[in-house]
């Protein structure tokens, strides 16, 4: 059973701050994603990453920046939170480069940016 | 470019009627995929169903079945005998590439009341 697990399910930050968003999941996929989900924008990829070290931006990756040190864990940065941002943030893996997989996601991170 | 919009932002029904969400979709591939995921309110994305760009059988499965029209460039679902539990938001995706990425609609809230 793949299971996909994010590291808070609600964050509070200041504005400025740094945050990290983790993401592991449990079943060798190569692929790693992360969203962002905004009331009537429906989910947008921020940035997803192939292979340990690759990372490929999305469609707004300005503001954040990832890391892929190793297969199951995929870290989101913030590295000046700003209110902007506030929003849910949802991580989702898939097997392979195929086109056809579909994504598991977490539970998702409500961020919170005072 | 790749688009995928799903116009109804919300719908309401009584328990015990069918209904049907919407789904049309924008690509230049030959090639491509095409998938629903239900998010219910503890947030988490659930995948419903893929469906490639050769294969225009609709599916069944139970209460659920989908549509899918090459020629309307659509990929419509619908609950028959839809149930309380039904109630969440439906998000239809479209793959793009060989890549497993996702192009998100903006998603229908669906209520059902008992």
């Amino acid at each position: 059973d793949v299971k996909v697990t994010q590291s808070s399910r609600y964050l509070v930050k200041r504005t400025g701050e740094k945050v990290f968003l983790e993401c592991v999941q449990d079943m060798d996929h190569e692929n790693m994603f992360w969203y962002r989900q905004d009331p009537g924008l429906g989910l947008r990829l921020i940035y997803f990453s192939y292979d340990v070290k690759m990372k490929e931006k999305g469609d707004i990756p300005e503001g954040y920046s990832v890391s892929r040190e190793k297969k199951e864990r995929f870290s989101l940065i913030l590295e000046s939170a700003s209110t902007n941002q506030t929003s849910m943030y949802l991580c989702a893996s898939s097997l392979e480069l195929a086109g056809d997989n579909e994504q598991f996601f977490g539970p998702g991170t409500r961020l919170t940016v005072l | 470019a790749q688009k995928v919009t799903q116009a109804q932002t919300e719908i309401s029904v009584v328990e015990k009627e069918d209904v049907t969400l919407d789904c049309v979709y924008e690509t230049r591939d030959t090639t491509y995929y095409l998938f629903w995921y239900k998010q219910p309110p503890s947030g988490e994305l659930v995948f419903l169903i893929r469906r490639n760009s050769f294969d225009e059988q609709n599916e069944i499965s139970g209460r659920y079945s989908w549509n899918f029209q090459k020629s309307t460039s659509s990929f419509n679902f619908t609950i028959t005998a839809s149930q309380v539990v039904d109630s969440a938001v439906y998000f239809c995706a479209l793959s793009e590439g060989n890549t497993d990425k996702l192009i998100f609609g903006t998603g229908t809230r669906l209520q059902v009341f008992p």
